[in-house]
Order: structure tokens, then sequence, then C-alpha cells
């Protein structure tokens, strides 16, 4: 049973490109959530989907980022226009429907470590 | 809204010795707590949880926590560390019915000196 996958694992842009971080959420998980870990700081949460609806943005930059999860194939979370201050760990994280005794885990990816040069 | 604490930024400890890494967390409604840990250049893990009942919970290779509400405090524990044992340790909270996403602390670096 594969775990939450995200590519590309590291990934360099220039100021101004646009970055394109995926993930897939563990099989039979339907809730994704993303995360952002700047050096030496916890993660913080940025955008918390269900296929195709965003359930909760609250954490996400008003401007140049975006999240979105289709009906087939992996969350996507896109930030256009990446400048210096976006070089961070971007972590995707997967949980089961709601209830049981899963009941809030989530499942961390690997992350993908974005550098902006 | 809820903040968490996690007053250590490192804890160094000699193996087989005991330790424990400090969480306090605020919040206004009832909470869940967990802990993660990060291996170096890895996804974070799912170590423990307290979601209700008993306040002492247990994670498979030795750790524990316990949910103090007076104290608002989840500090975790283990009697006897391992070198394995080093890495990054972050306590979370969820706020009970809330959104759905995690409040980290900062992270704790435990450091296992042979």
């Amino acid at each position: 049973n594969a775990g939450v996958m995200q590519n590309p694992r590291h990934l360099v842009r220039r100021r101004g490109q646009e970055a394109r971080l995926r993930c897939s959420p563990m099989k039979g998980h339907s809730h994704v959530y993303w995360y952002r870990q700047l050096p030496e700081e916890g993660l913080k949460f940025m955008v918390y989907l269900q296929k195709e609806n965003i359930i909760d943005e609250s954490g996400m930059p008003k401007e140049r980022f975006s999240a979105e999860f289709p009906k087939e194939g992996p969350s996507i979370l896109r930030i256009q226009q990446v400048v210096r201050g976006d070089s961070a760990a971007y972590f995707c994280a997967s949980s089961p429907p709601s209830g049981g005794a899963r009941a809030y885990e989530q499942y961390f990816g690997p992350g993908t470590r974005l550098t902006v040069t | 809204a809820q903040s968490v604490t996690q007053l250590d930024s490192q804890v160094p400890v000699f193996e087989e010795a005991p330790v424990e890494l400090r969480c306090n967390y605020s919040s206004s409604v009832s909470v869940y707590l967990f802990w993660y840990v990060q291996y170096p250049n890895q996804g974070l893990q799912l170590l423990l949880k307290y979601l209700s009942g008993s306040t002492l919970v247990e994670s498979i290779n030795g750790f524990e926590a316990e949910f103090n509400k007076s104290q608002t405090s989840f500090h975790l524990r283990k009697p006897s560390v391992h070198i394995s044992d080093t890495a990054e340790y972050f306590c979370a909270v969820k706020e009970g019915g809330g959104a759905d996403g995690l409040t980290f602390g900062k992270g704790t670096h435990l450091i296992i000196q042979p």
C-alpha cells in the first residue's frame, strides 16, 4: 500500500517562474492538505481540499498561490511568479474519510523542497 | 485561534537515558493533540494522538504522552532512548469540530549521544 506520493522531491526555479507541486494521496483517502515548512519553523497549514472542492484555504497567501484536487489525478499546488521567500519545503498530507479509529490522522508525503534562485 | 509552543528547540540526551519533550497549547475550545516525528529529508510520521478517553496515550516504539487539560500540556516522554530516536519531533493540535488543518509547534530536535 503506497503512501502519500509527492513529486518532484526537489524543484529549482528562477524568480518569476511558476512552480507546480504534485501530491497523490494514499489509496482510499479523499482529503488532501498542503503545508509549508520554512527553515527552523514548524509546518504551517495552507489549504484543505476534497475532490473538486476547496474546503479551507485560510492559510493560503492571497496572491500567486492556488491549489486544486481534480476528480482524476493528483492534487496540484501552484505558485506563480515565485520569489525567494517562497523557498521552503512543501508537504502534502492525506486522511481517510471521517469517522472510525483513524479519525483525524493525517499521513504525510516526503515533501517537495522548492529553491528559488 | 489555537497555538502550540514547544519550549525546547534542541534536547541532547545520552543513550538509554529518559527524555521529556514539552508541548503546551492554547485554545478556547476542545482540542485533539498529536505528536509527529520527522527523520532527515523525510515527511512526518504520526507517533501518537489524543482524541478523548484515557489521558495517557502510547506509541508502539515506547513513547508516551499525557494530556493535561488544566496545564494545557501534552508532553512526550520515553523512559530509555536509542540512537535511532534521533529526529525532529513536532507537537500539533486540531480544534474539535473546527477546520481540519493542524497547527504545529516549531519542533524539538532530539539528539541522542552515545
